[in-house]
């Protein structure tokens, strides 16, 4: 049973516009949550993260929300570059337990 | 500083053998856990070793064990290897067991 899900494989944006990923959760005593960035032959790097007790955190040209109620959280990059092409885990933890990963979406952004 | 580093990078072994993987974890950090990362999947949480005891467990059998040395490095070791035990093993190290954790660039092992 998936805990963490991102139902998106795969995302294609142009250069300049909002990248949005998504990710749901369905165990809801999950209270923080992550989003990883991974290049090919690189670890996962943490990019963003949001508590249970907030609904919007900002970093730069990255902003994570997170709805409670519907057990959804995004992550918005703006404007999107070349660069930010990578694979994007979201993860989740609760108090002590280990992280539990989505499957990942690949974000191509298009020049 | 010097980050996580992982080793080897690539390796082949046949079913039923078994391999030792190594991580180097980040200076300062005294927390090493082990991640299966298996092809289209997300990272799978292994184990996790803290101070050289091992501080979590995830729902990997007992032919995935490991070990943590006095400088924090870490070992996992797999015995009898499956083909589904082809994956990408990712070691990540945190200076306490609730911090951030920063990734190794993983070890690629292919069982035939």
């Amino acid at each position: 049973d998936q805990q963490v899900k991102q139902n998106s494989p795969s995302l294609s944006v142009q250069e300049g516009r909002i990248s949005i990923l998504n990710c749901d959760y369905t165990n809801s005593m999950f209270d923080y949550f992550l989003w990883y960035k991974k290049y090919p032959a690189e670890g996962p790097t943490f990019l963003i993260s949001i508590s249970s007790i907030k609904d919007k955190n900002e970093d730069g040209r990255f902003t994570v929300f997170l709805n409670k109620s519907a057990k959804h959280l995004s992550l918005h990059i703006v404007p999107s570059q070349p660069g930010d092409s990578a694979v994007y885990f979201c993860a989740a933890s609760s108090g002590n337990t280990p992280l539990v990963f989505g499957k990942g979406t690949r974000l191509s952004v298009i020049a | 500083e010097t980050g996580v580093t992982q080793s080897p990078t690539h390796l082949i072994k046949t079913r039923g053998q078994q391999v030792t993987l190594r991580c180097s974890s980040q200076s300062g950090h005294n927390t090493v856990s082990w991640y299966q990362q298996a092809l289209g999947q997300g990272p799978q949480f292994i184990f996790q070793y803290y101070r050289e005891e091992e501080n979590g467990r995830g729902n990997f059998p007992p032919r995935f064990s490991g070990l943590q040395f006095p400088n924090y490095s870490s070992e996992l070791n797999v015995n009898a290897l499956e083909l589904d035990d082809s994956a990408l093993y990712l070691c990540a190290s945190s200076p306490e067991p609730l911090d951030e954790q920063f990734f190794g660039p993983g070890t690629r092992l292919t069982v035939l």
